[in-house]
């Protein structure tokens, strides 16, 4: 079974307020994480990703936190847009070649 | 660069029919996956591949062959195509060195078994 869960499967937000999408994990061996946007349609797109060695990484409106003390994954989405409105998908290494298992994904929708 | 493409994008076929879905990437890398993703769920990796010429099980590869005969192409084959295979199939590459590395996705194939 899959080890990356989410703990919600739909999350609307109002247009300019932050977002955050939980991940639950269940291999504390997993070294790296990575979170991905994906558009009706369309392939996943790359938002963000961190490594077990650290607790938070920033980019551009988001940032990635890990507890690993309770196998959690959060991101933070600031200033939320339109634009922003897809399903995101964590995933986790638990293996070589950098293999990922993902998530089932989260909806975020935004109203206007 | 054109990155990660895919063809074709859409196809249907009936059980018991061959294809193959061919995968290319521009960016040199070492590291090349098939996935497919099932309607409300993540993705599942089928085979992948570290290099030319090699290729190993995912989570779920049975009814699927690979090969990578030449370093910027993966192809997925499905020799007797079951309705249980309708799905999207999606590509992505990656680099095999470093910290972080993230998977490069394809637009992806919309294939229907009837």
């Amino acid at each position: 079974g899959e080890s990356v869960g989410l703990h919600l499967p739909t999350l609307s937000v109002q247009e300019g307020d932050n977002s955050i999408i939980n991940c639950a994990y269940s291999n504390s061996a997993s070294d790296y994480f990575i979170w991905y946007k994906q558009e009706s349609g369309k392939g996943p797109q790359f938002i963000i990703d961190i490594r077990s060695n650290m607790d938070k990484r920033q980019g551009q409106r988001v940032t990635v936190l890990l507890n690993k003390t309770v196998k959690h994954l959060s991101l933070q989405i600031a200033a939320t847009q339109p634009g922003d409105s897809a399903v995101y998908f964590c995933a986790e290494n638990i293996g070589g070649a950098q293999k990922l298992v993902f998530g089932q994904g989260t909806r975020l929708t935004i109203n206007p | 660069n054109a990155g990660v493409t895919q063809t074709p994008k859409f196809r249907v076929l009936k059980t018991g029919q061959s294809m193959t879905l061919l995968c290319a990437q521009d960016m040199n890398h070492e590291y090349m996956y098939w996935y497919r993703q099932d309607p409300g769920m993540g993705l599942r990796l089928i085979h992948y591949s570290v290099g030319e010429g090699t290729t190993a099980k995912g989570e779920v590869p049975d009814g699927y062959n690979v090969s990578r005969l030449k370093k910027q192409n993966f192809l997925l084959g499905l020799e007797s195509a079951a309705p249980s295979q309708t799905s999207v199939y999606f590509c992505a590459s990656s680099y095999s060195m470093g910290q972080f590395y993230e998977q490069y996705f394809g637009p992806g194939t919309r294939l229907t078994v009837t």
